[in-house]
């Protein structure tokens, strides 16, 4: 399988715990994007690298949440002192261009107790 | 600040039939514009890519149109089944050097009844 996959595909922790997903994007995808989608809502830009440079980050993207992509390829989100607010699907994209199609990954599904 | 509508929230129709789904935006200084599909607690599946030069994309039984200027989208779906129930997303990526992201709708939820 050649798509995006992301790891877990669900995290149940407590309020108080630190998290850390990672996406593994489409290989010859230099592009990397990371999401958060609530129920009901679409989904929420988080941030972006080229490479294993990070470019744009969001308002949403708290100094709680850390995200690296340390050697241009896989990428990993951290969340520190998880908060119940921070229950939602995380999501990972992948493109060739940023002009291109991005790809997305299942998700990952954390629930913060 | 981007926003994007998609209306309306839900829609509900016989096999067969052919439908509308609408996006508008409010910011027409965009790049391009996609449409997803969602599946209950999955990932999004992209459907069709329509650069800001295009006014549409076709995809089998989907076509997409674009309407830069009045910042308005539409994604046709003719002769629907039921295995086209999802969420439909629609997202614009805003043009202008260093802006990536994608702002997406709230979607709209589709139920194709047999």
């Amino acid at each position: 399988d050649t798509g995006v996959s992301q790891n877990p595909r669900h995290k149940i922790t407590k309020r108080g715990q630190n998290v850390t997903f990672r996406c593994d994007p489409i290989s010859e995808h230099n592009r990397l994007y990371w999401y958060r989608q609530t129920l009901g809502q679409g989904p929420e830009f988080l941030t972006y690298f080229q490479n294993e440079a990070q470019l744009e980050k969001s308002r949403l993207l708290s100094d709680r949440f850390s995200a690296e992509r340390p050697k241009g390829s896989f990428s990993t989100l951290e969340i520190q002192r998880t908060e119940q607010g921070d229950s939602a699907m995380y999501l990972c994209a992948s493109s060739s261009d940023p002009l291109n199609e991005q790809f997305f990954g299942p998700g990952t599904r954390l629930t913060v107790l | 600040k981007q926003e994007v509508t998609q209306i309306p929230a839900a829609l509900s129709v016989p096999e067969g039939e052919n439908l509308v789904l609408n996006c508008s935006f409010t910011d027409s200084a965009i790049y391009n514009l996609q449409w997803f599909r969602q599946d209950p607690g999955k990932g999004l599946t992209s459907l069709l890519l329509i650069q800001s030069s295009q006014r549409e994309q076709t995809s089998g039984r989907l076509n997409a149109s674009l309407d830069k200027s009045s910042g308005r989208s539409t994604l046709y779906i003719a002769a629907s089944q039921p295995g086209d129930s999802a969420t439909y997303l629609c997202a614009v990526r805003r043009s202008g050097a260093g802006s990536y992201q994608l702002t997406f709708g709230k979607g709209t939820k589709l139920s194709v009844i047999p």
